[in-house]
């Protein structure tokens, strides 16, 4: 299937900072992205569905101007963690779509704020 | 928003058993889909169903589409340990969003 890389695995960042997340479509070019949250032991939330060359739709609840999406290409799109906080970790999980109904994921970024 | 109750939250049991879960919805939907999670990893498709009442096997996996197209199940067949992980079932909601239901971890005791 196709590949879905994301970078890094896992981070760790003070509070206050922010930390920039990668998913990178490797050999084919996603028409869309997906950005999911996934606390331990609960199951993946959609946080924001990500469209090149357009804004991100956020979904209910999830504040935007806490996590910037960027897509700047069909291959990339990004989720900076804007002053980050404790509650703010947990393992963020992209997802991209060449237009059919197949999902590929990425590999998965473990966010640890200390 | 639509809301997957997938079942059993988590299963224990013996290398060699056969592994039965499934989803329900209170809504109708064109597409399941059971993907598998392995721990500090992302969710892999496992089997993917379009059509009701449809069910499709990916070697010792079985999936079936439930006829009402608001349920279906994930059948593993004489379990062995690499099949420890998260299954989860998903469906697809508006613009090719997924939406998860709350996932079966597997547990098998050797």
């Amino acid at each position: 299937g196709a590949v879905v890389s994301q970078h890094p695995s896992w981070v760790i960042c003070k509070s206050g900072t922010s930390v920039k997340i990668e998913c990178r479509s490797l050999d084919f070019q996603a028409t869309t992205m997906f950005w999911y949250r996934q606390f331990p032991k609960q199951s993946l939330m959609l946080m924001a569905t990500s469209n090149e060359g357009s804004k991100a739709t956020y979904e209910q609840g999830v504040e935007k101007d806490k996590f910037l999406i960027n897509h700047a290409s069909l291959t990339l799109s990004t989720l900076t963690v804007t002053s980050a906080h404790p509650e703010d970790s947990s393992f963020y999980i992209c997802s991209a779509v060449t237009g059919n109904t197949e999902a590929f994921f990425g590999q998965g970024t473990r966010l640890t704020v200390v | 928003g639509q809301q997957l109750n997938q079942s059993p939250q988590s299963m224990f049991i013996q290398e060699g058993e056969d592994v039965s879960m499934n989803c329900t919805s209170s809504s109708i939907f064109n597409t399941w889909l059971w993907y598998k999670q392995e721990p500090g990893e992302g969710p892999v498709l496992l089997i993917a169903l379009y059509k009701a009442g449809e069910l499709t096997s990916n070697g010792r996996l079985t999936a079936q589409f439930g006829i009402t197209r608001k349920d279906s199940f994930l059948n593993i067949s004489a379990s062995i340990p690499s099949d420890v992980g998260i299954y989860f079932c998903a469906v697809i909601q508006g613009a090719q969003k997924l939406v998860f239901g709350q996932g079966t971890r597997l547990t098998i005791n050797p």
